[in-house]
């Protein structure tokens, strides 16, 4: 159990254009998703906390009207980066909890690629 | 700002070593502690909690002195398949994952 999956695994776009990443709970109900982010050589960098039903929680630094976070069921949350530029690029990871495996452990998708071009 | 050190390594180990690794927290209110193990390109995988003194599981051993605010990882009897960038991270206080930057193993044959 605790398996999470995201869509897609990379991605490409130019400059200027929106890209919308996926994060599903396939054998549990996530009330609550992350989404981080992580540079090359760097550690993971939170960048919101994603509630099922209402509005994410974001962390310092990171703006809220570029990275867009919809958590609308317990099994769905999605990240829109809009008007991605080259610094956008990067791993973009999310990740849940599952309650029935602990309180604070957090289970990761495999990631999403974004390069922006 | 809460932060993990690690000691960014690489290690590199043979066959059969065993290594032990070592994080600092600066959270002193933190009630959870995680290893997480990620390899190149990969997602992170939880390879052990810990929540009191210790853990272990198998080859692998976790200890937690909150005194001193850090964690080690102990791996014994190294395998091939170990290699990877072992990542320490602090549960903190409100269960929002803080993450050390990560120690890279290389198990030789």
């Amino acid at each position: 159990g605790a398996v999470v999956s995201q869509h897609p695994s990379w991605v490409i776009c130019k400059s200027g254009t929106s890209v919308k990443i996926e994060c599903r709970s396939l054998d549990f109900q996530a009330t609550t998703m992350f989404w981080y982010r992580q540079f090359p050589k760097q550690s993971l960098m939170l960048m919101a906390t994603s509630n099922e039903g209402s509005k994410a929680t974001y962390e310092q630094g990171v703006e809220k009207d570029k990275f867009l976070i919809n958590h609308a069921s317990l099994t769905l949350s999605t990240l829109t980066v809009t008007s991605a530029h080259p610094e956008d690029s990067s791993f973009y990871i999310c990740s849940a909890r599952a309650p029935q495996r602990g309180p604070y452990e957090q289970y990761f998708g495999p990631g999403t690629r974004l390069t922006v071009t | 700002r809460k932060e993990v050190e690690q000691d960014p390594g690489p290690f590199n180990v043979p066959e059969g070593a065993t290594v032990a690794f070592n994080c600092t927290y600066s959270n002193s209110a933190s009630q959870s502690f995680f290893w997480y193990r990620q390899d190149c390109r990969k997602e992170p995988k939880l390879l052990m909690s810990v929540y009191s003194s210790g853990n272990e599981d198998g080859r692998f051993t976790a200890q937690l002195n909150r005194a001193s605010q850090y964690i080690s990882l102990l791996i014994r009897d190294s395998k091939l398949s170990d290699s990877a960038t072992y990542l320490c991270v602090d549960g903190g206080s409100q269960g929002n994952l803080i993450f050390g930057k990560g120690t890279k193993l290389s198990v030789k044959p």
